[in-house]
């Protein structure tokens, strides 16, 4: 049982390049978000998945779509990387039994730095 | 809106000396509130959350937080710190609109322990 998985660890983009982020779950969570950390603004959302075949956007959505490619994977890609997209990206997947007291589980993260 | 704040972005403490990390929150609904630690290099684990109930919430590694709704407050404390406490905390209150499981987070608080 792996948990939340997130490939690549590290990644370095030139400015306008595209990539896409990896996340996929093994607890057969129905729920999977997307959060970036930068320095003293904690964890901001990206994107959430409330259940397989939804996404919505969060906080900071824009330069971002994403991909709830079935029920354990969930891709963020960047289309046209920008400096200001130099952060640290988590995952996170919850079981969603219908009780907002669901704990929302991590991924190790994906530190991405464009230059 | 929901939010979280963090008095503190840092705090040093000595091996042995009360840990007290600040938080206070904004809700408009009876909130639910987590506590959740990132060690170096690692995404976010839980340490504790407050749904119903008790007030007093005990979580992993020696760590409680209280809530107390006249203060808005969900502070976390451990009597005796240990080095192996140093890391980052963040606050974190859960978005009750619909059941989309968001999290707010706080700003976070890094944690030094001196020996």
């Amino acid at each position: 049982n792996a948990g939340v998985t997130q490939t690549p660890k590290f990644q370095v983009l030139k400015t306008g390049q595209s990539m896409t982020l990896q996340c996929a779950q093994d607890m057969n969570h129905n729920s999977m978000y997307w959060y970036r950390q930068d320095p003293g603004m904690g964890l901001r959302l990206i994107y959430y998945s409330a259940s397989e075949g939804t996404t919505d956007k969060g906080e900071v959505p824009n330069g971002y779509n994403v991909s709830r490619l079935n029920k354990r994977e969930f891709s963020l890609r960047l289309e046209s990387a920008a400096p200001s997209q130099t952060s640290v990206y988590f995952c996170a997947s919850r079981l969603s039994s219908g009780a907002h007291t669901d704990t929302q589980y991590f991924g190790p993260g994906t530190r991405l730095t464009v230059l | 809106a929901q939010s979280v704040t963090q008095l503190g972005s840092h705090v040093s403490v000595s091996e042995g000396a009360l840990v007290l990390l600040r938080c206070n929150y904004s809700s408009s609904v009876p909130p639910y509130l987590f506590w959740y630690v990132q060690y170096p290099n690692q995404g976010l684990q839980l340490l504790l959350k407050y749904t119903t109930g008790a007030t007093l919430v005990k979580g992993i590694n020696g760590f409680e937080a209280e809530f107390k709704k006249s203060e808005t407050s969900f502070h976390l404390t451990k009597p005796s710190a240990h080095m192996s406490d140093a890391a980052e905390y963040f606050c974190a209150v859960s978005d009750r609109a619909g059941n989309t499981g968001k999290l707010i987070f706080g700003q976070g608080t890094t944690l030094q322990v001196k020996p």
